[in-house]
């Protein structure tokens, strides 16, 4: 099976150029998560959707990053100006809510290196 | 906000000695969930637990959700040295909430 696809998997930018990182949740989940990895603040949630509807968005940066989930296959998180501290990995989680239980899988990732 | 505490930060071990780490709280969680990363690559679930009390083996791994709800441990017998890499254990709250709070991290290094 298919599991969290994310690209690119790796991106190098210039400060000020806009930054879009894309995800394919795995099919059938109904839950999408973006988060950033960085080894001072470890993992953090920047948002996540139920049924393609954004829920908490609280962990967002700030308005130069949005996100958004058009259909159920489909999330992109856009980063417009990126700057060198947006530096960090960004991973994309899927998971399906069956009664109280749920998980998240994540997918591999993708490093961005804003210069 | 809610936050976890995991300890240790980092482990340096020999081949075939057992482990231990754990995650603590000030707050009641629901879920636990313990994953492994390694580098290049997303954290990997390799155990998760729903029941307060609740022992959960995979394999060489154990996991128990603390009977309080604040706590969380796992333990990995006989090590090998493709168990290197860095584990996290995740909280999630309240009911109907799909939040996950991550501990910082245990970095397992193992000598052959």
């Amino acid at each position: 099976d298919a599991g969290v696809i994310q690209s690119p998997r790796h991106e190098v930018t210039e400060m000020g150029q806009e930054v879009t990182l894309r995800c394919k949740p795995i099919s059938g989940h109904d839950y999408l998560f973006w988060y950033r990895q960085t080894m001072m603040r470890g993992l953090e949630l920047l948002i996540y959707f139920n049924n393609n509807v954004p829920i908490d968005d609280s962990g967002m940066p700030e308005d130069r990053f949005s996100a958004k989930m058009p259909n159920a296959s489909f999330s992109t998180l856009k980063i417009q100006p990126s700057e060198p501290r947006d530096s960090a990995v960004y991973f994309c989680a899927s998971s399906l809510l069956l009664g109280q239980v749920e998980t998240q899988y994540f997918g591999p990732g993708t490093r961005l290196l804003v210069l | 906000g809610q936050q976890l505490n995991q300890s240790p930060q980092s482990m340096f071990i020999q081949e075939g000695e057992d482990v231990s780490m754990n995650c603590t709280s000030s707050s009641i969680f629901n879920t636990w969930l313990w994953y492994k990363q390694e580098p290049g690559e997303g954290p990997v679930l390799l155990i998760a637990l729903y029941k307060a009390g609740e022992l959960t083996s995979n394999g060489r791994l154990t996991a128990q959700f603390g009977i309080t709800r604040k706590d969380s441990f796992l333990n990995i017998s006989a090590s090998i040295t493709s168990d290197v890499g860095i584990y996290f254990c995740a909280g999630q709250g309240l009911q109907g909430a799909q939040k996950l709070v991550f501990g910082q991290g245990t970095r397992l290094t193992i000598n052959p």
